[in-house]
């Protein structure tokens, strides 16, 4: 069965440093986004994207995270200058066009550390 | 903005047992969909159950079946015949038809007992 994909599992870095978390959404998905979910508490909607766009952004969405596209497969995450509140889970889903398109599929989570 | 709250923090049960989760969201709309996600330790959201707000008829996925109660805008989920690989964080969701975006509850972990 086809999944969602998520690398790296694990991601440890510097206060300050950028990094892009990736994800593969399932091939025929076309609506893809971003969660987050802090050590403990719920997990909180980050960003979704559409036809190389964003549709809606959290609040959380600032300035610092940005989301692209840059191939047919690959979703990607970034924070621009990482700071300890950042460290969270990161999950990534992906949904249909048509039919049960409602239905989000999870990837298995980054768990990002910033030091 | 729509709200989804889980008033237990926490809940267990023996093996072969019956255990009830409670949910209930606020919401002004007549179009959304609700969920069931099951976090293991591996931290992976595992979609459980779903149920479409416009059919009255309740969900059921094998031992996993829903109480869903539009007026009282409650969506319970009941997992009958616990096993100790039930054992995880349960999260309730709410999406909004057109919104892109799922709303969770703050979840329940539920244990259970050999």
């Amino acid at each position: 069965e086809p999944e969602v994909t998520q690398t790296p599992s694990h991601q440890v870095t510097q206060m300050g440093q950028e990094v892009i978390l990736r994800c593969v959404p399932i091939s025929n998905h076309l609506y893809f986004y971003w969660y987050r979910q802090i050590l403990g508490q719920k997990v909180e909607f980050l960003v979704s994207f559409y036809n190389n766009e964003i549709s809606e952004k959290s609040e959380i969405f600032d300035d610092q995270f940005s989301v692209e596209r840059p191939d047919g497969s690959n979703f990607t995450l970034k924070i621009r200058s990482t700071k300890l509140e950042d460290s969270a889970m990161y999950f990534c889903a992906s949904s249909r066009t048509s039919g049960r398109s409602y239905e989000q599929y999870f990837g298995p989570g980054t768990r990002l550390t910033v030091t | 903005a729509q709200t989804v709250t889980q008033s237990q923090p926490e809940m267990s049960v023996q093996e072969a047992e019956t255990v009830t989760l409670s949910c209930t969201y606020d919401t002004s709309e007549n179009n959304y969909y609700l969920f069931w996600y099951k976090q293991p330790p591996s931290r992976q959201m595992i979609l459980v159950i779903r149920q479409e707000a416009y059919k009255q008829q309740n969900a059921t996925e094998n031992r996993f079946s829903v109480n869903f109660q539009k007026a009282a805008k409650s969506f319970s989920l009941k997992i009958s015949d616990s096993q100790l690989g039930d054992t995880a964080m349960y999260f309730c969701a709410f999406y909004l038809s057109n919104d892109y975006k799922l709303s969770f509850g703050a979840g329940t972990t539920v244990t259970v007992r050999a």
